[in-house]
């Protein structure tokens, strides 16, 4: 089947737009999660959708950044009035959830997020 | 904050030489996983280790795990050049959330 799909693979806009970038988790994962990569560095936890359950944004680093995740499926990150240091990458993963033990995750191939 | 923490942060081996990176971490785990990320994509799950596991081996890859010492190791045998990538150990504080270290870069000489 299919894995872990993001969309765009590259986003370049100047600073001060809004972007949407979104995910599709492999069929079946009750789990998402979004993650940010800067250059050469590990990932920093932005936000948790599991099933039903009202999403775990412990991770969001301001107010500008916004999730949803419609139907259990799909999600979108989005980011208002980008700013330089949102420049990275954006990985989203899913994972099969519940059981009260972590999962392997399955990561797509990011979107590299570049702000003029 | 990172619960992980990689050593060393770069590596660099000839084909066929095995390859060993570490991975501290803080807080009571009950999982341990490793990844690997090839330049430009996501990661690739590689092992999940228990915390109750001490050793779990997958094809040429060995992993060791000691609780007391909040430690592990990822070990590569054989390398080969398709090995070359960057490697992650991420722990779980609770059931879902995943704590990244910064990885360690292996690059494999022909």
């Amino acid at each position: 089947g299919a894995g872990v799909s993001q969309s765009p693979s590259n986003k370049v806009t100047e600073k001060g737009k809004d972007v949407e970038l979104r995910c599709d988790p492999i069929s079946g994962h009750t789990a998402l999660y979004w993650y940010r990569q800067s250059l050469g560095q590990g990932l920093e936890f932005l936000i948790y959708f599991q099933g039903n359950s009202a999403p775990d944004k412990s991770g969001l680093p301001s107010d500008r950044f916004s999730a949803e995740r419609t139907g259990g499926s799909v999600s979108t990150l989005t980011i208002q009035r980008t700013q330089q240091e949102d420049s990275a990458v954006y990985l989203c993963a899913s994972s099969l959830g519940g059981g009260g033990v972590s999962q392997p995750q399955h990561f797509g191939d990011g979107t590299r997020l570049s702000i003029l | 904050s990172q619960q992980g923490e990689e050593d060393p942060q770069a590596l660099s081996i000839q084909e066929g030489e095995n390859a060993t990176m570490n991975c501290s971490y803080k807080t009571s785990i009950n999982n341990l996983q490793w990844y690997r990320q090839n330049s430009g994509r996501g990661l690739v799950h590689l092992i999940l280790i228990r915390s109750n596991e001490r050793e779990k081996h997958s094809g040429r890859l060995r992993v060791t795990l000691d609780t007391s010492k909040k430690s592990s190791s990822l070990l590569i045998t054989a390398s080969r050049a398709a090995d070359t990538a960057s490697y992650f150990c991420a722990t779980d504080a609770n059931d879902y959330k995943l704590s990244f270290g910064a990885g360690t870069t292996v690059t494999v000489r022909a």
